[in-house]
C-alpha cells in the first residue's frame, strides 16, 4: 500500500525557516517524482515544486512564488523527500502536501502537514 | 502561466444526478489534464489523468473526455459520497496549475 506521510509543520515568524518532510513507503520511492502542493487556509490548490528522479539527475522546478527560498530535496535511501523553507512570508501559510507523480501525473497524495507564518 | 477556469464554481444537485464540470485551458495542453476530488479537511484524491484515464480504484460512475483546451468531468449518478470539491489541473507546462475548483454540494 502505497503511504506518503508529512511532519514538519508548525508555527514558524516571518523570515524564519522550516524544513518539512514526506515519508514514503509501499512502492520503489527511487523510481518516482515528487511533488510538493500547498493549499492556502479555505483556498485552492497550489503547486509548489518537484524534485525529480534520479534517472533524471534529481532536477527541481519550482512556483514562481517559491523559487529562491525553497529547496527541494530527497534521500533515496530514506525513502523520504524534503522541503526546506527559508525566509518565510505570512502568505506561506498553508497545508503542504507530497505527492507521487506516476506518467506524469500525481497517483497519491500525503494527509498533509500545517505551516502557519505568523509573528 | 496556463490558467485553468473551472466552471460552474459551485453547484447544487441531488442524489442520482447527472452531473457534469468544465474546465478550460488557456492554451492548448493535449491531453495533460487530471482530476482530484477533495472533502473538507482532508488531502486531495487523484480521479482521473490524461483527461480520460480512470486512476486505479476509483469508481467508474466518473468519467472524463476533452483535448487541447475544453475538457469535461462528469460523475453520472450522484451519491452521498460524492459531495466535494473538484479540481482539474494541467501537467504539461511548468509552472503546473490547477484551476479553482467546483462545490458540489446538496
Amino acid at each position: 500500500e502505497v503511504q506518503l506521510v508529512e511532519s514538519g509543520g508548525g508555527l514558524v515568524q516571518p523570515g524564519g525557516s522550516l524544513r518539512l518532510s514526506c515519508a514514503a513507503s509501499g512502492f520503489t520511492f527511487s523510481d518516482h517524482y515528487m511533488d510538493w502542493v500547498r493549499q492556502a487556509p479555505g483556498k485552492g490548490l497550489e503547486w509548489v515544486g518537484r524534485s525529480r528522479n534520479k534517472a533524471n539527475s534529481y532536477t527541481t522546478e519550482y512556483a514562481a512564488s517559491v523559487k529562491g527560498r525553497f529547496t527541494i530535496s530527497r534521500d533515496d535511501s530514506k525513502n523520504s523527500l524534503y522541503l526546506q523553507m527559508n525566509s518565510l512570508k505570512t502568505e506561506d501559510t498553508a497545508v503542504y502536501y507530497c505527492a507521487r507523480v506516476d506518467s506524469y501525473a500525481f497517483d497519491f497524495w500525503g494527509q498533509g502537514t500545517m505551516v502557519t507564518v505568523s509573528s | 502561466d496556463i490558467e485553468m477556469t473551472q466552471s460552474p464554481s459551485s453547484l447544487s444537485a441531488s442524489v442520482g444526478d447527472r452531473v457534469t464540470i468544465t474546465c478550460r485551458a488557456s492554451q492548448g495542453i493535449s491531453n495533460y489534464l487530471a482530476w482530484f476530488q477533495q472533502k473538507p479537511g482532508t488531502a486531495p484524491k487523484s480521479l482521473i489523468y490524461a483527461a480520460s484515464s480512470l486512476q486505479s480504484g476509483v469508481p467508474s460512475k466518473f468519467s472524463g473526455s476533452g483535448s487541447g483546451t475544453d475538457f469535461t468531468l462528469t460523475i453520472s449518478s450522484l451519491q452521498p459520497e460524492d459531495f466535494a470539491t473538484y479540481y482539474c489541473q494541467q501537467y504539461q507546462t511548468y509552472p503546473l496549475t490547477f484551476g479553482g475548483g467546483t462545490r458540489v454540494e446538496i
